[in-house]
């Protein structure tokens, strides 16, 4: 799909191990998400940026950390996965500071073992 | 910080009946309030959003009303079709402060089923 891409789109992972998620877009929006979905707790925010080298923590950070370089590029680290981490993963971005008119990617479905 | 209830967690509709939806919030300075749209295996997408100076706003099918003294708010779906099948998601958004700048906190979802 047009606009934001998220790699990769399915993933398993053993407990302890570290892993990276990309979330890639064109359409040169200032602001970025990662939220995280599980059953019974509809998305929660993980961190999000507010432009390049700009990051902040979101309701449920611990355990992860984020980094963009790039405006286009902005990566979720598990830098030590745990099975309660396993969860569907989406990155969204926005044009305004305001967390309005969120566009979400596909998302990437998680499993740590 | 914001908490946000959302009713039912499931919902099963006769296709051309109507369906609605209701979220409670705890912040009253919230200010901002979007409905979700996830299908089975996809991204959640927009279908309609109202401000906190608006008591109602309509899309076709869709609405949405805001009651800001009860502190809740309600998704309506009228002549439901399968494809309106899907989990919904509202959210609130609390105005800008330290530690929750642009944040939104979302309801936990309902999952509606229209029969055929």
């Amino acid at each position: 799909d047009a606009g934001i891409t998220q790699s990769p789109r399915h993933k398993v992972t053993e407990t302890g191990t570290p892993v990276t998620l990309r979330c890639h877009q064109t359409e040169n929006h200032r602001y970025m998400y990662w939220y995280r979905q599980d059953p019974g707790h509809g998305l929660r925010l993980i961190h999000y940026s507010y432009g390049v080298k700009d990051t902040d923590k979101g309701e449920v950070s611990d355990g992860y950390s984020v980094s963009r370089s790039k405006t286009e590029d902005f990566l979720l680290t598990l830098e030590s996965a745990t099975s309660s981490q396993t969860s569907v993963y989406f990155c969204a971005i926005s044009e305004t500071p305001t967390n309005e008119k969120l566009f979400f990617g596909s998302g990437t479905q998680l499993s740590v073992l | 910080g914001e908490n946000v209830e959302q009713h039912p967690s499931t919902l099963s509709v006769q296709e051309g009946d109507s369906a609605v939806i209701k979220c409670t919030y705890s912040d009253s300075a919230s200010n901002y309030f979007p409905w979700y749209k996830q299908e089975l295996g996809k991204r959640p997408q927009l279908i309609i959003d109202i401000r906190s100076n608006v008591g109602e706003k309509k899309d076709q099918r869709i609405a949405v009303t805001l009651n800001k003294t009860a502190k809740h708010f309600s998704l309506h779906i009228t002549e439901t079709q399968p494809e309106d099948s899907a989990v919904y998601f509202c959210a609130a958004r609390a105005p800008v402060t330290s530690g929750s700048a642009r944040q939104l906190t979302f309801g936990s979802g309902t999952q509606l089923t229209v029969l055929p």
